[in-house]
């Protein structure tokens, strides 16, 4: 498998303010990062597939200002909740693609804002 | 478009009972398909996958088949332990002109009983 973290696992946010999860890759360089979002009780939701080197693609209604993706190096993709609300507040997960068709996730991170 | 349907739950079974949990998919072409486990406050973890055709999957007791005359990848475990209690996701995985796509089926929630 491929082993990957995120950081933090949660956290707490005021409305407004800005939020930084970071994706790591352990044990495997991932040109191809990919980003979730889960609300509670649902499936997960592809946000955005993030490339190393260039820009990230976005899903079809996923603002791309709002969520912001840098994939900086092959072991480290940032997603940043720029001006965050409530409705922000969910599950996000990250996963990288090691193999053709097989994905390893990471442990998620939880966003509460207040 | 691809899409995958699984059943709802929350399923409830005491310690030892067999568990089926449905899934169907539709999707052109030839898709991989994934059974994937989420532990509460957890990412998600691959629990076994099938790339083609009449392969069976299995794992941790775990099994489903790529049945591609019905269009289903269904569950199955002879019997289950408290420590099942977690939420399934079936999914699919095929590849597109943009790269690899996977998409995710609801989950169904299991409680496994002492």
């Amino acid at each position: 498998g491929a082993v990957v973290s995120q950081h933090p696992s949660w956290v707490i946010c005021k409305s407004g303010t800005s939020v930084k999860i970071e994706c790591r890759s352990l044990d495997f360089q991932a040109t191809t990062m990919f980003w979730y979002r889960q609300f509670p009780k649902q499936s997960l939701m592809l946000m955005a597939t993030s490339n190393e080197g260039s820009k990230a693609t976005y899903e079809q209604g996923v603002e791309k200002d709002k969520f912001l993706i840098n994939h900086a190096s092959l072991t480290l993709s940032t997603l940043t909740v720029t001006s965050a609300h409530p409705e922000d507040s969910s599950f996000y997960i990250c996963s990288v693609r090691k193999q053709t068709d097989t994905q390893y996730f990471g442990p998620g991170t939880r966003l509460t804002v207040l | 478009g691809d899409s995958v349907t699984q059943m709802e739950g929350p399923v409830t079974l005491s310690e030892e009972a067999f568990l089926t949990i449905n899934c169907t998919y539709t999707a052109t072409g030839y898709p991989s398909l994934f059974w994937y486990v989420q532990y509460p406050g957890e990412g998600l973890q691959l629990l076994l996958k099938a790339t083609k055709a009449d392969d069976k999957g299995s794992n941790k007791g775990f099994e489903a088949t790529y049945r591609k005359e019905t269009t289903s990848f269904h569950l199955e475990k002879g019997s289950v332990q408290v420590s099942d209690s977690a939420v399934y996701f079936c999914a699919l995985t095929q590849r597109n002109t943009g790269g690899f796509k996977t998409i995710f089926g609801a989950g169904t929630r299991l409680f496994v009983k002492a």
